[in-house]
């Protein structure tokens, strides 16, 4: 079975800093997707990002941009001159792609906090 | 649209008492999904349903019952609420071949 771990429980940046979140997973399938999903404390989940296990490619969206390395089963999220609306928790997700009905496995969430 | 909706949106209930959350999506998916989420614990998948009349197991089924009678409808049921099953509590539906899941917005449950 897959698995996804969030190291960081909780980081407390202060506003304009830049910051990195990180996710390992574990997996011997060779066909899956990667996610970073985000949850403002309003509570909803937001999607951000998706990741094929081929494309590893980086991307970059804004302030936002993701390191997917296979070699060490890695999909870091960094986050440019963080601001106070980035606060929130955030969660990185797997999914194996073998076109089945799978449902997504989560890590715990990291608590992202932002100072002003 | 409206995607997914879940009602409610919060509710209290007393060990033992019984609830039923509904999930409704109005995209004609097929998957539909129950997660609930626990403080430090991100989000396990509770029970799930590839169609119609179908459901199965997910990571932590136990406690809980579901039924998909409707295609655009999931049911997640408590018959005997334990406080450990106070949780925030997420539907999501997708379709086959896609890897998109949509989210609801939450049901906060609370046993006291």
């Amino acid at each position: 079975a897959q698995k996804v771990t969030q190291a960081q429980t909780e980081i407390s940046v202060v506003e304009k800093e830049d910051v990195t979140l990180d996710c390992v997973y574990e997996t011997r399938d060779t066909t899956y997707y990667l996610f970073w999903y985000k949850q403002p404390p309003s509570g909803e989940l937001v999607f951000l990002i998706r990741r094929n296990s081929f494309d590893e490619q980086n991307e970059i969206s804004g302030r936002y941009s993701w390191n997917f390395q296979k070699s060490t089963s890695s999909f870091n999220f960094t986050i440019t001159a963080s601001q106070v609306v980035d606060s929130a928790v955030y969660f990185c997700a797997f999914m194996y792609s073998g076109g089945g009905a799978d449902g997504l496995t989560f890590g715990k969430g990291t608590h992202l906090i932002i100072q002003p | 649209n409206a995607g997914v909706t879940q009602t409610p949106k919060f509710r209290v209930l007393k060990t033992g008492q019984s609830m039923t959350l509904l999930c409704a999506q109005d995209m004609n998916h097929e998957y539909m999904y129950w997660y609930r989420q626990d403080p430090g614990m991100g989000l396990r998948l509770i029970h799930y349903s590839v169609g119609e009349g179908t459901t199965a197991k997910g990571e932590v089924p136990d406690g809980y019952n579901v039924s998909r009678l409707k295609k655009q409808n999931f049911l997640l049921g408590l018959e005997s609420a334990a406080p450990s099953q106070t949780s925030v509590y997420f539907c999501a539906s997708r379709k086959p071949g896609d890897t998109e899941a949509f989210f609801g917005q939450g049901t906060r449950l609370t046993v006291v």
